[in-house]
């Protein structure tokens, strides 16, 4: 299967700073990368969609002023937590897919503390 | 919006076999997935279905889709403790394809 490299897999930050999440496809290129967000317990929650070369699509209810998304080329897509507080601290998965109808690959997922 | 269900535990002895259910609402739904995910550690995908096909089986994994119920399960045969984990079915819906998952199904093997 293909693979998805998601860096850092812990992060501590402390409340006010920012934080960069990093998501690679090592061996395939992907044309749409997903951002989730997962509490304890509980299932994904879709953040965004984003396409290479484009802007991304957030969910409602997802601020894309403080998660902010880039996706500067087909194998990289990069989540920024601005000015990150508390409630940010969470369990944040990536995933990508090479094509439209194909299967979506996670990442290992990082665990972020904002304290 | 689409919704996803699963129930929430499950408990099995080693060496039995695990069913795992889980239900949707799309019926435009084109691909319906398993993953699993351990403590702390990303989804690993196990297997997906189309739509148009009733059974898959890959190994100890067998996927049953009644696509008129929209009912989606997973069967693990010979259920090992490395099988305990959390199982989420998803299904894929929207324009970009976005997979919606279910609450995820805890796995509880026992000796």
């Amino acid at each position: 299967g293909a693979v998805v490299s998601q860096h850092p897999s812990r992060v501590i930050c402390k409340s006010g700073t920012s934080v960069k999440i990093e998501c690679r496809s090592l061996d395939f290129q992907a044309t749409t990368m997903f951002w989730y967000r997962q509490f304890p317990k509980q299932s994904l929650m879709l953040m965004a969609t984003s396409n290479e070369g484009s802007k991304a699509t957030y969910e409602q209810g997802v601020e894309k002023d403080k998660f902010l998304i880039n996706h500067a080329s087909l194998t990289l897509s990069t989540l920024t937590v601005t000015s990150a507080h508390p409630e940010d601290s969470s369990f944040y998965i990536c995933s990508a897919r090479k094509g439209v109808i194909t299967e979506a690959f996670f990442g290992q997922g990082t665990r972020l503390t904002v304290v | 919006g689409e919704d996803v269900e699963q129930s929430l535990f499950l408990s099995v002895r080693e060496g039995d076999s695990s069913v795992i259910n889980c239900t949707y609402t799309d019926s435009s739904s084109t691909y319906l997935y398993w993953y699993k995910q351990e403590p702390g550690a990303g989804l690993q995908l196990l297997t997906y279905i189309f739509s148009n096909m009733d059974m898959k089986q890959d190994q100890r994994l067998t996927v049953l889709l009644n696509k008129k119920d929209k009912h989606l399960s997973l069967r693990i045969a010979d259920t090992q403790t490395g099988d305990s984990a959390i199982y989420f079915c998803a299904e894929t819906s929207g324009s970009a394809r976005q997979l919606t998952f279910g609450s995820g199904t805890q796995l509880t093997v026992l000796p």
